[in-house]
């Protein structure tokens, strides 16, 4: 069974603070994104890699970055949290199989900017 | 326009009933299709792949219009566990899933 793991499920943090949300999938699998997820703006994609120390910008990247040293683990770093990054952010990894992609997401981190 | 449009709803409905999704897309060159599944507070999960001639999975039905762009996804017999949002993925090959905002199903007992 795929597994998904986040650090934390709800994190309070300052402004102005350095943030790490870490994901880590026990599958292979070659393909993990983050997104960021509102009331009324569905998923939002912000960074995503295909591969070991590769990233590619998704949609709204401003004020975050990314690490991935291995396979395993895709970290997403806040430089320095506003209350605006306020929101529920959800990891996934993928396989791909032909045409077919099935993204496997982690429960989530609730996090909330003061 | 949206890559990925769905009527956020919510749709009510009482157990039992049929419901039915639609999903628009808007790029032509879109590959692959699917149903994910959130449950309140919970991440999405897949519910079902879409196929060019239809497919079936007990209670939910999955059908693909690619002259018209459109998904759509009936449900059978509701139950009040199929309370949740569902959402519209679209793949276009080598880039991320393309995910709708979602539709929103409330099966009232």
């Amino acid at each position: 069974d795929v597994k998904v793991t986040q650090s934390s499920r709800y994190l309070v943090k300052r402004t102005g603070e350095k943030v790490f949300l870490e994901c880590v999938q026990d599958m292979d699998h070659e393909n993990m994104f983050w997104y960021r997820q509102d009331p009324g703006l569905g998923l939002r994609l912000i960074y995503f890699s295909y591969d070991v120390k590769m990233k590619e910008k998704g949609d709204i990247p401003e004020g975050y970055s990314v690490s991935r040293e291995k396979k395993e683990r895709f970290s997403l770093i806040l430089e320095s949290a506003s209350t605006n990054q306020t929101s529920m952010y959800l990891c996934a990894s993928s396989e791909r199989t032909g045409m077919k992609e099935t993204q496997y997401f982690g429960p989530g981190t609730r996090l909330l900017v003061l | 326009r949206k890559e990925v449009e769905q009527d956020p709803g919510p749709f009510n409905v009482p157990e039992g009933a049929t419901v039915a999704f639609n999903c628009t897309y808007s790029n032509s060159a879109s590959q692959s299709f699917f149903w994910y599944r959130q449950d309140c507070r919970k991440e999405p999960k897949l519910l079902m792949s879409v196929y060019s001639s239809g497919n079936e999975d007990g209670r939910f039905t999955a059908q693909l219009n690619r002259a018209s762009q459109y998904i759509s996804l009936l449900i059978r017999d509701s139950k009040l566990s199929d309370s949740a949002t569902y959402l519209c993925v679209v793949s276009r090959g080598n880039t991320p899933l393309v995910f709708g905002k979602g539709t929103r199903l409330s099966v009232i007992a």
